[in-house]
C-alpha cells in the first residue's frame, strides 16, 4: 500500500535560515513524488515533482528536493527561507496522490 | 490563464439539506478529482473521473456523489450534509492519471449549520 509520512508536524525557522522538511514514503515501485504548498484558506500549489532521472529536483520559489531510494525519502529543502514561505507543506506519492499529514512552517523575523 | 475554478469559495448549508459544489477547468484535462480536507489534516481523495469513467474511493461515504456532464465541469453533491462534512473541498485536474501535473482549485469551504 502507498503511504506518506511527514514526521514533523510543525517547524519554526528564522528568516534567512535554511530549511529541510522531511518526507518518507512507502511504495511498491519507483514512486511519483510531489511537494505542494498551501497557504491558509487556499488550494494547493505544486512546488516540484519527481518521476525519474536526476534525483535532485528543482522547483519553484527556490525549493529543491532530493529522492533517496535507499532511505525512501524525498526531503524538501530551501537554502534561505523568506517570511512568505510560511505555509503548510504536503508531500504526496503515487498516481492519485496519497498525501502526508503536512508540516506547518512558521518563519520568525 | 488556464486554471481550475471552484465556486463558491464559501458555502453554508443546513444540516441535512442537499448541497452542490462546482468545479470548472479550462485546461482540457482528462482527469478531475475531488478531495476533502478537514482542518489541520491532509487532503483525502473522495473520487475522480477519467473522462466519463467514475472512480470512487472505497471509503468515500454514499452521501457523496459526483457528476461530470462534460470535460470542463465536475460537481460534488452532498445529499444530506452532516456536521462532520464541514471541510474544505478541493478540486484538482490532471492530463492523465499517471504522473503529470496536478492543478488544484482554490477550494470551497463548506460550513454545515
Amino acid at each position: 500500500a502507498q503511504s506518506v509520512t511527514q514526521p514533523d508536524i510543525h517547524i519554526t525557522v528564522s528568516e534567512g535560515a535554511s530549511l529541510e522538511l522531511r518526507c518518507n514514503y512507502s511504495y511498491g515501485a519507483t514512486p511519483y513524488l510531489f511537494w505542494y504548498v498551501q497557504s491558509p484558506g487556499q488550494g494547493l500549489q505544486l512546488l516540484l515533482k519527481y518521476f525519474s532521472g536526476d534525483t535532485l529536483v528543482q522547483g519553484i520559489k527556490g525549493f529543491e528536493a532530493e529522492f533517496k531510494r535507499s532511505q525512501s525519502s524525498f526531503n524538501l529543502r530551501k537554502p534561505s527561507v523568506h517570511w512568505s514561505d510560511a505555509a503548510e507543506y504536503f508531500c504526496a506519492v503515487g498516481n492519485q496522490f496519497y498525501f502526508g499529514t503536512g508540516t506547518s512552517l512558521t518563519v520568525i523575523p | 490563464d488556464a486554471m481550475v475554478i471552484q465556486n463558491p469559495r464559501y458555502q453554508v448549508t443546513q444540516f441535512g439539506k442537499p448541497v452542490t459544489l462546482s468545479c470548472s477547468q479550462t485546461l482540457n484535462h482528462n482527469v478531475m478529482y475531488w478531495y476533502q480536507q478537514k482542518s489541520s489534516q491532509a487532503p483525502k481523495l473522495l473520487f475522480h473521473y477519467y473522462d466519463k469513467d467514475f472512480n470512487n474511493e472505497a471509503d468515500t461515504p454514499d452521501n457523496f456523489q459526483s457528476r461530470r456532464p462534460n470535460t470542463s465541469f465536475c460537481f460534488l453533491d452532498i445529499r444530506s450534509p452532516g456536521l462532520g462534512d464541514a471541510a474544505m473541498y478541493l478540486c484538482a485536474t490532471s492530463r492523465d492519471r499517471v504522473g503529470g501535473g496536478y492543478t488544484f482549485g482554490s477550494g470551497t469551504r463548506l460550513t454545515v449549520v
